[in-house]
């Protein structure tokens, strides 16, 4: 089974600031890598799929890059709705398996 | 734009079956040759993927719940359903359904979640 880390576990960030989130996958899942946003009481959002591709509606401050194991997702200049809790995703074809990291809490410096 | 709407009781005893339904609204279910989900959160942690369905009734389940996991299609309603049996107080999360998404390009095909619902609590206790 392939297992999602993420780093750090809380960034504390200055509206305005560039945030950057990592995310390490214990063996490769190509691009197979999805972010999402979750902010208390509300379900998550997608934010990037395919490693680096924008879901519809995304603001372009949000960008991911990165292939095989090392993800990472790049808040531009944040703005005070991006404070929230960012989850990893992967996707194993087989046998088909979705696998989350434990999420960084973005929070105001 | 696709809806999606968690339905189903909010407290269920030790060792019985916790049952959910999604309902799905703003499209066909049987439409764009999605699958779609169901996914957990315990109170203060991360998301776990419980499994999926396509419209064929084609499933997919966690290993780690698949003994007790049953994911169901009703394709004239619009509506997947989950069966969770012999519960216990692990089990008590907030449950979302899901549908997954897809994309293909050169390098591959990736699946992500793409819609959910808002979630409903279920907690498991005497």
């Amino acid at each position: 089974e392939i297992v999602m880390t993420q780093s750090p576990a809380t960034l504390s960030v200055s509206p305005g600031e560039r945030a950057t989130l990592s995310c390490r996958a214990s063996q490769s899942v190509s691009s197979n890598l999805a972010w999402y946003q979750q902010k208390p009481g509300q379900a998550p959002r997608l934010l990037i799929y395919g490693a680096s591709t924008r879901a519809t509606g995304i603001p372009a401050r949000f960008s991911g890059s990165g292939s095989g194991t090392e993800f990472t997702l790049t808040i531009s200049s944040l703005q005070s709705e991006d404070f929230a809790v960012y989850y990893c995703q992967q996707y194993n074809n087989w046998p088909p398996l979705f696998t989350f990291g434990p999420g960084t809490k973005v929070d105001i410096k | 734009q696709v809806q999606l709407q968690e339905s189903g009781p909010g407290l269920v005893k030790p060792s019985q079956t916790l049952s959910l339904t999604c309902t799905v609204s703003g499209g066909s279910i049987s439409s764009g040759s999605y699958y779609w989900s169901w996914i957990r959160q315990p109170a203060g942690k991360g998301l776990e993927w419980i499994g999926r369905i396509y419209t064929s009734g084609s499933t997919n389940y966690n290993p780690s719940l698949k003994s007790r996991v049953t994911i169901s299609v009703d394709t004239s309603k619009n509506q997947f359903s989950l069966k969770l049996s012999s519960v216990t107080a692990a089990d008590t999360a907030v449950y979302y359904c899901a549908r997954v998404g897809y994309y293909y390009d050169s390098s591959g095909y990736y699946q992500f979640f793409d819609y959910w619902g808002q979630g409903t609590l279920v907690t498991v206790s005497s």
